[in-house]
């Protein structure tokens, strides 16, 4: 029974490429939610995600932040043309249909921008 | 908005001592609560959560937290700390009367544990 899923562990990427973090929620979960950690500080709501729809996105940077849930596959959160900025733990957490909204969490994927 | 305030940045206790991590919310109505633990690394695991009913919840390693609405509190015992607890704590709060599922977390205790 496996729990939610995060690829990569870390990332490493320089100043103006892209940065794609994968997440696969728990089976039979279909709320995904991301948050970003950054140094020092505790986690803040990013994204939320069900198949194909995002429900809410009030937390997500206005530029260079998008994210995605298909039909098929996992969530992706891409980051384009990276900055320093963003180097940080991004979590992923997955919830059922279930009116209780309990998230449980991935390892996350640390980025790092060089 | 909900807030969230952990105002224990860091505590050292010594294994075997009891343990109390604080957590206040700033909220409108009664909100769900939460207590994760994190460890160097790692995700989130989920300590224990109160949605309504008794105001004393039982979690898992021997954790509890009583929910107190005069307070606005949601502190995290443990009577009996093991070495094994050196963590990171979160307070986290979700909205009941919103539909809003996204969490407001704390900024987090870090624990050390003293042999």
């Amino acid at each position: 029974n496996a729990g939610v899923m995060q690829n990569p562990r870390h990332l490493v990427r320089r100043r103006g490429q892209e940065a794609r973090l994968r997440c696969s929620p728990m089976k039979g979960h279909s709320h995904v939610y991301w948050y970003r950690q950054l140094p020092e500080e505790g986690l803040k709501f990013m994204v939320y995600l069900q198949k194909e729809n995002i429900i809410d996105e009030s937390g997500m940077p206005k530029e260079r932040f998008s994210a995605e849930f298909p039909k098929e596959g996992p969530s992706i959160l891409r980051i384009q043309q990276v900055v320093r900025g963003d180097s940080a733990a991004y979590f992923c957490a997955s919830s059922s249909t279930g009116g209780e909204n309990i998230q449980y969490f991935g390892a996350g994927t640390r980025l790092s921008v060089l | 908005a909900q807030s969230v305030t952990q105002p224990d940045i860091h505590i050292t206790v010594s294994e075997g001592a009891s343990l109390e991590l604080r957590c206040n919310y700033s909220y409108g109505a009664t909100p769900y609560l939460f207590w994760y633990v994190q460890s160097p690394g790692q995700g989130l695991q989920l300590l224990l959560k109160y949605f309504s009913g008794d105001t004393l919840v039982q979690g898992i390693k021997g954790f509890e937290a009583e929910f107190k609405r005069s307070q606005s509190s949601f502190n995290l015992r443990k009577p009996s700390v093991h070495w094994s607890d050196a963590a990171e704590y979160f307070c986290a709060v979700g909205e009941s009367d919103t539909g809003r599922r996204a969490l407001t977390f704390g900024s987090g205790t870090r624990l050390q544990v003293q042999p």
